[in-house]
């Protein structure tokens, strides 16, 4: 089974600072999805960005950027430019590319806070 | 449109009631989801439909049952619940056969059983 480890429980950055997000799994698959949920206090789990297990370059949607090493089971996400609006709850998700219509696999999230 | 909902926003229900749970979507997604999520932690899957057919039930209490009228529409039954099953409720919907398979999730319901 697979299994999604956040190390980090909790974390703060400066806001306009650049804060990384931790996340490793482990599969015995080479065909699979990751990725990163955010959750607001207003409960929204909202997508921030997806990697594809087969493409090598890292995805990247606007300030959110990934760090994805394959080989390590690491995917990592970078947030520059930290603005008040990015405290919420992180989820890193993992997904089977075998089953369709298949779960997610949820790490246990980190917290991050932004201070003005 | 890229929208989930769900009603009601907050359910407070006594050990003997039945309520139910509504979450419909528009996207044209053949799966959809139903997650628990308690306080700090990350949701819990419960049920998976898979055109409109049950593909997975994780162990799922009795006092909680799905039903998927349609491929919009998805329900949750409540009856009997524990005190314990007090949580987030989540649903979520994604297509089936499409190489991205994000999940769509709506804000939730809010649920406490006295």
């Amino acid at each position: 089974a697979q299994t999604v480890t956040q190390s980090q429980p909790e974390m703060s950055v400066q806001e306009a600072e650049t804060v990384t997000l931790s996340c490793t799994y482990d599969t015995s698959e080479s065909d699979y999805y990751l990725f990163w949920y955010k959750q607001p206090p207003s409960r929204q789990m909202i997508l921030v960005i997806r990697q594809e297990a087969y493409k090598q370059q890292n995805a990247t949607e606007n300030r959110f950027s990934v760090n994805f090493q394959k080989a390590a089971k690491s995917f990592s996400l970078k947030i520059s430019d930290s603005q008040l609006g990015d405290a919420a709850m992180y989820f890193c998700a993992y997904r089977s590319g075998r089953n369709y219509g298949q779960n997610f696999v949820f790490g246990p999230g980190t917290r991050l806070s932004v201070l003005p | 449109d890229t929208e989930v909902t769900q009603t009601p926003k907050h359910l407070v229900m006594g050990m003997t009631n039945k309520k139910s749970l509504k979450c419909e979507q528009h996207m044209g997604h053949r799966a959809m989801y139903w997650y628990k999520q308690k306080a700090k932690k990350p949701p819990e899957l419960m049920f998976v439909y898979s055109y409109e057919k049950l593909s997975i039930n994780e162990s799922v209490p009795s006092r909680f049952s799905p039903e998927c009228p349609n491929s919009s529409l998805l329900n949750l039954h409540l009856h009997a619940l524990q005190p314990e099953d007090s949580a987030l409720y989540l649903c979520a919907s994604s297509q089936v056969r499409l190489v991205t398979y994000e999940q769509y999730f709506g804000p939730g319901t809010r649920l406490t059983v006295t």
